[in-house]
């Protein structure tokens, strides 16, 4: 069975400061991982995924993340945080076949400090 | 620009009455997801499709949830009777597998 793990609910940095939202997974079989954001009141919106090739993925807003099989990871980071960018982040993990359950951790909440 | 559209954006209900949610996944997308998102739970995956046909639906209790896919435009999450502990956001999404889902901006359902 696949599961996400999102060390700290809450993360709060600096404007300008570097963002690290941590994510590790759980699967049996080669995963597609995947970071969305949540803005209040909506729905979630899909900032990057890996699904093969490049384990260093960039996505939207100046966010990437980098696939470490050995380390079972897929850390979300941006160099340096804006205040638009508070929100809450949901890592995500489906199996790499067909059957494309789509799990996710419970989610970071990133808050950004003038 | 395609979309996942769901509706009633926001429903308040009697505890006891029956609440019907609608998705309208993008066309051409294989698979639909049901998700609930509560502040003590986060994102519960409910349900799931693939063609029409459910996939999964063991995260739903099945004693008042019943979820179904009339044909490929429309989905639909029932719940009869709701209970005040059913009030949360719920989320449909829509994607075919090895790509990424796309959500709708989901249903706001309070039960009093």
């Amino acid at each position: 069975a696949q599961s996400v793990t999102q060390l700290g609910s809450h993360v709060s940095v600096s404007e300008g400061a570097l963002v690290l939202l941590r994510c590790n997974y759980s699967s049996s079989v080669p995963p597609y991982l995947f970071w969305y954001v949540q803005y209040p009141n909506q729905g979630l919106q899909l900032l990057l995924k890996y699904t093969t090739g490049a384990t260093l993925v960039k996505g939207i807003n100046g966010f990437e993340a980098e696939f470490k099989k050995s380390e079972t990871s897929f850390h979300l980071t941006k160099p340096s945080a804006h205040m638009s960018d508070a929100a809450e982040y949901f890592c995500a993990v489906t199996r790499m076949d067909s059957s494309y359950k789509l799990i996710f951790g419970s989610g970071t909440r990133l808050l950004v400090r003038p | 620009d395609a979309r996942v559209t769901q509706t009633p954006r926001h429903k308040v209900t009697e505890m006891g009455q029956e609440v019907t949610m609608r998705c309208q996944p993008i066309l051409g997308h294989n698979t639909v997801f049901w998700y609930r998102q509560t502040m003590m739970q986060g994102l519960e995956l409910l349900a799931y499709f693939r063609n029409r046909a459910p996939l999964d639906d063991s995260g739903m209790p099945k004693d008042r949830f019943s979820a179904e896919m009339p044909d490929a435009t429309l989905a639909t999450l029932k719940i009869q009777p709701s209970e005040p502990r059913d009030s949360a956001v719920y989320f449909c999404a829509s994607g075919n597998w090895n790509t990424e889902a796309f959500f709708g901006q989901g249903t706001r359902l309070t039960v009093v």
